[in-house]
């Protein structure tokens, strides 16, 4: 299994860019989770799915930030505009949720960086 | 999600086991523990997770007291590779949310 894989590694944008985020979860699982880590604030969870439905996305800072999960394996994060103060390491991370051991497998992550 | 309490901070000579605690008193009957690791830049791993017996895998044991109102993780002989910031994590249900965890330095 090649586990959770994010694309791309990195991003360097210009403010006012769209930038869009993308991951593919670990085949069979039923949860996927988008985290965003900074020095300042550490990591923090943005939004959650459940079968390909958000749940939970009250971690989203603003309107900028929107994700969907059209399918089991395909989720992006999209940031429109992006500001500087969107610079972070964005991971995604997946989960079989349901059983006795829910844990997370996450991707190596996209360092996003907004000039 | 029950909140957990960490020290920021500890040491370990390579070699030597390491207990790092973790305070969760306000855990809910149907909550488990959970312990990830994250090393540099990577993104965090799981390690070990357990509801109220004691657990023990490859990487790991995990030790929760009877009241479940806190817990140890325990690296039997830490090596360099496993300097890392340790999250100790309560969750039931779907939400996981993660501290500031704990950063563990192994000293040669």
């Amino acid at each position: 299994d090649a586990g959770v894989i994010q694309s791309p590694r990195h991003e360097v944008t210009e403010m006012g860019q769209e930038v869009t985020l993308r991951c593919k979860p670990i085949s069979g699982h039923n949860s996927l989770f988008w985290y965003r880590q900074t020095m300042m604030r550490g990591l923090e969870l943005l939004i959650y799915f459940n079968n390909n439905v958000p749940i939970d996305d009250s971690g989203m800072p603003e309107d900028r930030f929107s994700a969907k999960m059209p399918n089991a394996s395909f989720s992006t994060l999209k940031i429109q505009p992006s500001e500087p103060r969107d610079s972070a390491v964005y991971f995604c991370a997946s989960s079989f949720m349901g059983g006795t051991n829910e844990k997370l497998f996450f991707g190596s992550g996209t360092q996003l960086s907004v000039l | 999600d029950a909140k957990t309490t960490q020290p920021t901070s500890m040491d370990c000579a390579e070699g030597r086991a390491a207990n790092l605690p973790c305070n969760h008193s306000t855990i809910s009957g149907n909550e488990y523990v959970y312990w990830y690791r994250q090393i540099h830049s990577q993104g965090p791993q799981y390690i070990i997770h357990g509801l109220k017996n004691n657990e023990t895998n490859e990487m790991a044991s995990l030790i929760i007291t009877e009241d479940r109102k806190s817990s140890t993780l325990i690296l039997p002989h830490a090596t360099l590779r496993d300097t890392a910031v340790y999250y100790c994590i309560v969750t039931g249900y779907q939400k996981v949310t993660f501290g500031t965890g704990t950063k563990l330095q192994v000293i040669p």
